[in-house]
């Protein structure tokens, strides 16, 4: 069992539909992380969530909301997305941001390859 | 603000030889980490090496080394002996210890040919 699990690996979607991505950890981290990745563009950081709280909105368009239950999982809730959404969505966990026991290293799932049509 | 340049979108290498891949930064902390992420076709990012700014010594990691110019801001990557499996897209990025952030660079992908 890999220690991040991303679902669903695929996704293709009207721009009027509504989805959501799943992200679940199982490496006992309290922080996670919504990383977008588009062909030929740095990974852009979306959210990240530490303990539950969102520490972090990268400036994320409002169809994209994003929500933490608990510490082992993180949701990405999709709607009314444009075809330049289309991206490989990856969620990421760590142990916490910062401190001491945080050592910048990020723990990454597959990701969700996202098609909006 | 941090920021993280790979300025070769791709290269290749021959099996069992030496490729280095370059990777510059700029970021007004002191307190910060550089890392080399492997991305392999369709499998997950995973961790190769990882740098602590404070540290002189070059971080290896079996056949992964960096070279770590600090006052240049560059990170490069050196792979020795290049294995089919090394072919993947390698993303340099740089942490800081200060806000958490994970920045990563435009990646470079990576072809090894036998």
């Amino acid at each position: 069992e890999t220690g991040v699990t991303q679902t669903p690996r695929h996704l293709v979607m009207g721009m009027t539909n509504k989805k959501s991505l799943k992200c679940e950890q199982h490496l006992g981290h309290n922080a996670m992380y919504w990383y977008k990745q588009s062909a030929k563009k740095p990974l852009e950081l979306m959210f990240v969530y530490n303990f539950k709280e969102q520490t972090e909105n990268n400036s994320v368009p409002s169809r994209f909301s994003p929500e933490c239950p608990n510490s082992s999982h993180l949701f990405l809730h999709l709607h009314t997305l444009q075809p330049e959404d289309s991206a490989l969505y990856l969620c990421a966990s760590s142990q916490g941001t910062s401190g001491r026991a945080h050592t910048g290293e990020l723990f990454f799932g597959e990701g969700s390859r996202l098609t909006v049509l | 603000a941090q920021t993280v340049t790979q300025s070769q979108p791709e290269m290749s290498v021959q099996e069992a030889e030496t490729v280095t891949l370059s990777c510059t930064y700029d970021t007004s902390e002191s307190n910060y980490y550089l890392f080399w992420y492997k991305q392999p076709p369709s499998r997950q990012m995973i961790l190769v090496i990882r740098q602590e700014a404070y540290k002189q010594q070059n971080a290896t990691e079996n056949r992964f080394s960096v070279n770590f110019q600090k006052a240049a801001k560059s990170f490069s990557l050196k792979i020795s002996d290049s294995q089919l499996g090394d072919t993947a897209m390698y993303f340099c990025a740089s942490h800081s210890g200060n806000t958490g952030k994970l920045i990563f660079g435009q990646g470079t992908t990576l072809q090894v040919k036998p």
